[in-house]
């Protein structure tokens, strides 16, 4: 069974910097691409980043480009987010989940449950 | 990376069907297969209900499906039941290699 459990989240003021994780089980995690989306309370799903199964193709919204950093430890099986300069606006819950396919193709078959990241002062 | 664009919601009695439609663009929904929809009741995280525009996962209801023409997708769930009262999402893979959603359709079921 595919097991997706994110962790890492918190409150972190305004400038501040965050990492997420996200450790996978179940599944062949080296063959799929994976995935950061997040929620912001009360609002719609947002797509953050993608990263393909050999790391070798990374995207972003334009929203995070230039502030956060995705990659993976195949070894670990694990898919991380790294958030610097964090502004209010990116409060949200961050849910990891995993492609259907090796690259990014927005598929997502798997999500795990969310880690809240807040932003405020 | 405009979302696309869904009702915010719609309704329908038991044993009814609705349909929820999905408009995007040419750079998105209109020349691209990787149309997704996902599932997302209250307080929990979504689930993939069709991908690939009208293909249903393992355990996916038959009530559930999926089609395309140009720039908008569009989910149909058949025999309406309440426990189909969920938050629905469309997605589309991108002509810059990215992913956008629609802003979401609350569906109730009456």
């Amino acid at each position: 069974e595919v097991h997706l459990v994110e962790s890492g989240g918190g409150l972190v003021q305004p400038g501040g910097s965050l990492r997420l994780s996200c450790a996978a089980s179940g599944f062949a995690f080296d063959d799929y691409a994976m995935h950061w989306v997040r929620q912001a309370p009360g609002k719609g799903l947002e797509w953050v980043s993608g990263i393909s199964w050999n790391s070798g193709t990374r995207d972003y919204a334009d929203s995070v480009k230039g502030r956060f950093t995705i990659s993976r430890d195949d070894a670990k099986n694990s898919l991380y987010l790294q958030m610097n300069s964090l502004r209010a606006e990116d409060t949200a819950l961050y849910y990891c989940a995993k492609d259907r396919e090796g690259y990014n193709r927005g598929q997502l078959d798997y999500w795990g449950q969310g880690n809240l990241v807040t932003v405020s002062s | 990376q405009s979302a696309l664009t869904q009702p915010p919601s719609v309704s329908g009695s038991p044993g009814q069907s609705v349909t929820i439609s999905c408009t995007g663009t040419s750079s998105d929904v209109g020349s691209y297969n990787r149309v997704s929809w996902y599932q997302q009741p209250p307080g929990t995280a979504p689930k993939l209900m069709i991908y690939e525009v009208s293909n249903r996962p393992s355990g996916v209801p038959d009530r559930f499906s999926g089609s395309k023409s140009g720039n908008t997708a569009s989910l149909t769930i058949s025999g309406l039941q309440a426990e189909d009262e969920a938050d629905y999402y469309c997605s589309s893979y991108t002509s810059t290699n990215t992913l956008v959603f629609g802003g979401g359709t609350k569906l109730t079921v009456l």
